[in-house]
């Protein structure tokens, strides 16, 4: 059981947005960033967006992410084919002194 | 280019010890926290550690806190994690993340991944 939470899958058509959904508490996400990596299987994770809303040089703006409260979300828009991969939130733990990562999200793109 | 190469997994027995390397190139490797991140088969990320820069600092998760040591030889642009008393649950792919910082966000924030070592701990 990850501490931070997410739905196992999740899928749209191209061109469709999707939205994935990472739940915590008070001691992770509520007082710390939250960040969001891709992964195909078989590659080195990437960084998605750092510090709750922020993109890398590299990412296209398709990518946004948000944070409230104990919980936050990465959106993907005008979804592609190789946006399939898996997606994993993590942040700082302040009672755990260590990072989590959320259980990670499978999207397909139908 | 920043490259991260890991090196040392492999087959070992249960109770067993395992030394795992990994050798950054291209960066200032005693700037930056370095960490590692373990994928289980089928399961996902974990982050198991994670080193300051100078490497005074050190972070555990419960699931290997005393039975992994990170380690890192900034001489030798080096990250280590000796792992002892291994369990069958601790066979994953590794894979050492370099941070953007040397502490603080160091911890959670990784711009490069190498491309992981595979440890499998059976009998």
């Amino acid at each position: 059981q990850s501490v931070l939470t997410q739905p196992p899958s999740a899928s749209e058509t191209p061109g469709q947005r999707v939205t994935i959904s990472c739940s915590g508490s008070s001691s992770n996400i509520g007082s710390n960033y939250i960040y969001w990596y891709q992964h195909l299987p078989g590659t080195a994770p990437k960084l998605l967006i750092y510090r709750n809303d922020r993109r890398p040089s590299g990412v296209p703006d398709r990518f946004s992410g948000s944070k409230s409260g104990t919980s936050a979300s990465l959106a993907i828009s005008g979804l592609r084919s190789d946006d399939e991969a898996d997606y994993y939130c993590a942040a700082w733990d302040d009672s755990l002194s260590g990072v989590v990562f959320g259980g990670g999200t499978k999207l397909t793109v139908l | 280019e920043v490259q991260l190469l890991e090196s040392g997994g492999g087959l070992v027995q249960p109770g067993g010890s395992q030394r795992l390397s990994c050798t950054g190139s291209a960066f200032t490797f005693s700037n930056y926290a370095m960490n590692w991140v373990r994928q289980a088969p089928g399961k996902g990320l974990e982050w198991i550690s994670g080193i300051r820069d100078s490497g005074v600092n050190t972070y555990y998760a419960d699931s290997v806190k005393g039975r992994f040591t990170v380690s890192r030889d900034n001489s030798k642009n080096t990250l280590y994690l000796q792992m002892n008393s291994l369990r069958a649950e601790d066979t994953a792919v590794y894979y050492c993340a370099k941070g953007t910082f040397g502490y603080s966000y160091g911890y959670v924030e990784f711009d490069f991944w190498g491309q992981g070592t595979l440890v499998t701990v059976s009998s």
